[in-house]
């Protein structure tokens, strides 16, 4: 059951929009709507930033946004800030009835 | 307000047994999926499974079928995650969540569980 791919590191100046790419199959984000991002700031929870593609939940900053082409899903973040330097996981449901993590992305504010 | 509240932290030795619980406050506990989330030291998220406490029908990554089981009892709002025989590669944080359609937004404070001799 392998997990989704995402790149190990991104970086960027405050002020900046970086994206962060998301890569499954036609099983997982290829054939769902149930693809969804976390952040997690050490020692802490994941906390949810975008669900269902490209919805923010109540609270969380206009600054994120999440869309899906195919089989690759990608979070955006614009006008970056210091308190944006975390790790980032995107989630998909998989047509095998559970639901998979990627692999996780570390986010530098430089 | 919806909170889940876990136990906390164990330290045990390998071939015991453990149970860690999560406990559902300010919702109706049957009406929503719970999942339980491992995360190794200094390593990323892993789905351990899910499912429907209701009727406890639980799903399992195939990496953790076999290896733990998945309870709940809904007259106290408590779902359970157990092994019946710990390893040292047990060590990790485990979370908790609760779902709906696919969105996990309610996340317990995490277990840590240490396995070492």
């Amino acid at each position: 059951q392998s997990a989704l791919t995402q790149p190990a590191s991104v970086s960027g100046s405050p002020g900046q929009s970086i994206t962060i790419s998301c890569t499954g199959t036609s099983s997982d984000i290829g054939h769902s709507n149930y693809v969804s991002w976390f952040q997690q700031h050490p020692g802490k929870a994941p906390r949810l930033i975008i669900c269902d593609v490209s919805s923010r939940p109540s609270g969380v900053s206009t600054r994120f946004s999440g869309s899906k082409s195919g089989n690759t899903a990608s979070l955006t973040i614009s006008g970056l800030q210091a308190e944006d330097e975390a790790d980032y996981y995107c989630n998909s449901y998989r047509s095998s009835g559970i639901h998979v993590f990627g692999t996780g992305t570390k986010v530098t504010v430089l | 307000e919806v909170q889940l509240v876990q136990s906390g932290a164990e330290v045990k030795k390998p071939g015991e047994s453990l149970k860690i619980s999560c406990k559902g406050s300010g919702y109706d506990f049957s009406s929503y999926w719970i999942g339980w989330v491992r995360q190794m030291p200094g390593k990323g998220l892993e789905w351990m499974g899910i499912g429907d406490p209701s009727n406890s029908n639980f799903r399992y990554s195939p990496s953790f079928q076999g290896q733990v089981t998945i309870s709940a009892d809904t007259s106290i709002s408590t779902a359970y995650l157990q092994w019946s025989s710990l390893k040292a590669s047990d060590t990790a944080m485990y979370y908790c969540a609760r779902g709906a359609a696919g969105t996990w937004l309610y996340w317990g404070q995490g277990t840590l569980v240490t396995v070492s001799s």
